[in-house]
């Protein structure tokens, strides 16, 4: 199994809808998750990170993370145009090594 | 703002070059790294530094070397470039191994 393995995508959904991104870990010693933004040509950015169960909120964006599932999730409400990107989730495992999913490509159409 | 700077944007070289990108951060991070993102093989980790002169190999050491010589620099060297290495590089930094990691604008190398 994959370090961490995200739903593969690509994913489409209307303006104005709830994204979805999902995330799966295999190390149970991994204590904090991160998702970023990346888009086409340019760096990862930082959209939100989570180191305890439950939900965390920011805006548009809430991140969920289960421990007991090893399973983290990013949702984005009211998703526009802009949000259109590829979404990576990362997890630093129990050798503080932090390790990236191959990412999600997300499109919103307008 | 944290800022992470990397010297080239795009870079050719040929086979056999010794090939070094430099990474600066402006942060005071303890903590820098340095990944390759291929298609379909996402971000890996290379080697990272946890102070100056400490170095810890990543996932995919092979065929690079590093140097930390001072806080806010860290090299990726390549010895001897091969066509496999052509790859986007991207420098990353950090307060903590546990923390948020902030990204340079990476490089496009090319091995011919």
């Amino acid at each position: 199994q994959k370090e961490v393995e995200q739903n593969s995508g690509p994913l489409s959904v209307p303006e104005g809808a709830i994204a979805s991104l999902n995330c799966t870990y295999s190390d149970r010693g991994s204590q904090s998750f991160f998702w970023y933004r990346q888009y086409s040509g340019k760096s990862p950015e930082l959209i939100m990170f989570i180191y305890s169960n439950g939900d965390k909120e920011d805006g548009r964006f809430t991140a969920q993370l289960n421990k007991a599932s090893q399973y983290v999730s990013l949702l984005i409400r009211d998703s526009q145009p802009s949000d259109s990107a590829t979404y990576l989730c990362a997890g630093v495992r129990s050798n503080y090594k932090l390790t990236f999913g191959k990412g999600t490509l997300l499109t919103v159409n307008p | 703002d944290v800022k992470v700077t990397q010297s080239s944007r795009y870079l050719v070289k040929r086979t056999g070059e010794k090939v070094f990108l430099e990474c600066v951060q402006d942060m005071d991070h303890e903590n820098m790294f340095w990944y390759r993102q291929d298609p379909g093989l996402g971000l890996r980790l290379i080697y990272f530094s946890y102070d100056v002169k400490m170095k810890e190999k990543g996932d995919i050491p092979e065929g690079y070397s590093v140097s930390r010589e001072k806080k806010e620099r860290f090299s990726l060297i390549l010895e001897s470039a091969s066509t496999n290495q052509t790859s986007m590089y991207l420098c990353a930094s950090s307060t903590g191994l546990q923390e948020t990691q902030y990204f340079g604008p990476g490089t496009r190398l090319l091995v011919l």
